[in-house]
């Protein structure tokens, strides 16, 4: 199947600083790219919908200002928590729909962000 | 909102067939069941989709209902490293974007030797 990468897979960081992870589509092309947060004993919860090319869609309730995603290419989605808190630490998670296909989802391994 | 209703866990035998019920009554038609598997402090991993028609492939079976309001996932032959939360998802497919894929809270399976 498609694989779906994220880098890093784990961060520390200190509170106030911003921290970027990205998430690429290894061979293949994605036109979406969503965004998740998992926190401990908890389900995913989707954060948002990023278009290549276009503004990416926020679910209720996710500051858009807080976390910056930008999906310049057809590969490549990022998401910056900007200014970090330590309720901001979780498992963030990404996944791809394969452009032109039967719609199917494919995830990356995670991210796990620690803010101290 | 998760349109599905799973139990929160379920044990099984090592070796012997685990069978996971889903239950999504406000199914559309155009869209499909799906399930997804996570394993701990892993990305989820896709198992099988189905519109209406029972589905099989090297890891799974799906049987869904006639009137599509529930389906069961069965593992034929289960092993310790089939322990994981399933997630039974209802999304609609196809196209160059599909809808989005909103997780409920799944059903953790353990196996147990």
């Amino acid at each position: 199947g498609a694989v779906v990468s994220q880098h890093p897979s784990w961060v520390i960081c200190k509170s106030g600083t911003s921290v970027k992870i990205e998430c690429r589509s290894l061979d293949f092309q994605a036109t979406t790219m969503f965004w998740y947060r998992q926190f401990p004993k908890q389900s995913l919860m989707l954060m948002a919908t990023s278009n290549e090319g276009s503004k990416a869609t926020y679910e209720q309730g996710v500051e858009k200002d807080k976390f910056l995603i930008n999906h310049a290419s057809l590969t490549l989605s990022t998401l910056t928590v900007t200014s970090a808190h330590p309720e901001d630490s979780s498992f963030y998670i990404c996944s791809a729909s394969l452009a032109g296909g039967d719609g199917q989802l494919f995830f990356g391994e995670g991210s796990r962000l620690t803010v101290l | 909102d998760a349109k599905t209703t799973q139990p929160p866990s379920m044990d099984c035998a090592e070796g012997r067939a685990a069978n996971l019920p889903c239950n999504h009554s406000t199914i559309s038609g155009n869209e499909y069941v799906y399930w997804y598997r996570q394993i701990h402090s892993q990305g989820p991993q896709y198992i099988i989709h189905g519109l209406k028609n029972n589905e099989t492939n090297e890891m799974a079976s799906l049987i869904i209902t006639e009137d599509r309001k529930s389906s069961t996932l069965i593992l034929p032959h289960a092993t310790l490293r089939d322990t994981a939360v399933y997630y039974c998802i209802v999304r609609v497919a196809g196209g160059n974007q599909g809808g989005k894929l909103i997780f409920g809270q799944g059903t953790e399976l353990s196996v147990k030797p």
